[in-house]
């Protein structure tokens, strides 16, 4: 099984400020990898697929690099609305795994 | 647009079988352009894949689970079903369903969640 390791797992950060979150693979997914936000008793949200790819409707102060086994989420400048918990998911034959998440905190 | 619905009982003795179902609409199960997947949150915790499905029947188990589950699709009523056997208290969580695009390698629609609790 792929394993992803997600850090940091909390990230304390103040409106406007730039930040990442990385997600390594145990062995190398290509660019498989999906990330996802999920606020407080709500349904994960996908942000962005294929490693790169905004979804539609997504502000485009998200974006996604990396290929292989290191993948990075970036946030070019944080939002109120992006207080939340942050997974990244990886799809390899027909088996996902996610990352353990990120919870993006007000500083 | 997807919207995806689940329905079940929130309440499962231990050792008994957890059965949910999700109603698709918008869209046709059928379609060639999605997989069908169930994804789980315990309490407090992250998320875990449990299974997929396609419109032909064709399944993909989570290893860990494999032994206790079964997924299974109704086209005839634009639905998908989850089985999970011998629950425990683990096995108590949010129990989401989702469309899954791209050949299956993310899940683009989801529904609410619905809480299920084991216990007696």
């Amino acid at each position: 099984d792929i394993q992803m390791t997600q850090s940091p797992s909390t990230l304390s950060a103040s409106v406007g400020d730039r930040v990442s979150v990385t997600c390594r693979a145990s062995q190398g997914i290509s660019s498989w990898l999906a990330w996802y936000q999920q606020k407080p008793g709500k349904a994960p949200k996908l942000l962005i697929y294929k490693a790169s790819s905004l979804e539609s409707g997504v502000p485009s102060r998200f974006s996604g690099s990396g290929s292989g086994t290191e993948f990075t989420l970036t946030i070019s400048s944080l939002q109120p609305d992006d207080f939340a918990t942050y997974y990244c998911q990886q799809y390899n034959s027909f088996s996902w795994t996610f990352g353990q998440g990120t919870k993006v905190e007000i500083k | 647009q997807l919207q995806l619905q689940e329905s079940g009982p929130g309440l499962v003795q231990p050792s008994e079988t957890l059965s949910l179902t999700c109603t698709v609409s918008g869209g046709s199960i059928s379609s060639r352009s999605y997989y069908w997947g169930w994804i789980r949150q315990p309490p407090g915790k992250g998320l875990e894949w449990i299974g997929s499905i396609y419109y032909s029947g064709s399944t993909y188990y989570n290893p860990s689970l494999k032994s206790r589950v079964t997924v299974s699709v109704d086209t005839s009523k634009n639905q998908f079903s989850l089985k999970l056997s011998s629950v425990t208290a683990a096995d108590t969580a949010v129990y989401y369903c989702a469309s899954m695009c791209g050949s299956g390698s993310y899940g683009d629609y989801w529904g609410q969640g619905t809480l299920v609790t084991v216990s007696s």
